[in-house]
């Protein structure tokens, strides 16, 4: 398996436009996890997913930010609009539950700048 | 916050030195998991000990967990110019949904050749 992959690496984007990050998980893995990584905040949950399936959101920081999983291969984090302030590396990471181990694998990341 | 906290924040030694950090939480755990971040990349698992494990070893890699005093630590032994990179606990919270990880801020380690 190629690992969780994601998309774009980088985005650069105008204040107030819409930004849409995608993730691929690994195959067969029933959890899905959206992460956010800043100098100031470290690393946060947004939003994770079990079966395609929104569990936790409370964690999104704002209504402009919403995720959707339409099925188990894909996933995507939509910022809509965007801020300076949204600028930070977006990581997806998925895990197989189901054998009763919780590690994570992680995809590359999302580097968004919003000017 | 149930993040779990690393300790130090930065860590620079020579090559050849050990290396070690500590980690410290504050709830009940199903298992801590350790994570290394090499600068522009994703979080990559190392090690996982279980609530009931003391010790673990992998490679030059050993962990312990001490669950009276909710804390874990991370040694490197015999450390390389390619370890260099940054080092994060995760807790699987007992009181959490299965799989929700919590981080900690993490320990840059700087090994110098």
């Amino acid at each position: 398996d190629a690992g969780v992959i994601q998309s774009p690496r980088h985005e650069v984007t105008e204040m107030g436009q819409e930004v849409t990050l995608r993730c691929k998980p690994i195959s067969g893995h029933d959890y899905l996890f959206w992460y956010r990584q800043t100098m100031m905040r470290g690393l946060e949950l947004l939003i994770y997913f079990n079966n395609n399936v929104p569990i936790d959101d409370s964690g999104m920081p704002e209504d402009r930010f919403s995720a959707k999983m339409p099925n188990a291969s894909f996933s995507t984090l939509k910022i809509q609009p965007s801020e300076p302030r949204d600028s930070a590396v977006y990581f997806c990471a998925s895990t197989l539950i189901g054998t009763g181990n919780t590690e994570a694998f992680f995809g590359q990341g999302t580097r968004l700048t919003v000017v | 916050s149930q993040q779990g906290e690393e300790d130090p924040q930065a860590l620079s030694i020579q090559e050849g030195e050990n290396a070690t950090m500590n980690c410290s939480y504050k709830t009940s755990i199903n298992n801590l998991q350790w994570y290394r971040q090499n600068s522009g990349r994703g979080l990559v698992h190392l090690i996982l000990i279980r609530s009931n494990e003391r010790e673990k070893h992998s490679g030059r890699l050993r962990v312990t967990l001490d669950t009276s005093k909710k804390s874990s630590s991370l040694l490197i032994t015999a450390s390389r110019a390619a370890d260099t990179a940054s080092y994060f606990c995760a807790t699987d919270d007992r009181g959490s949904t299965l799989g929700r990880l919590y981080f900690g801020r993490g320990t840059q380690l700087t090994v110098w050749p």
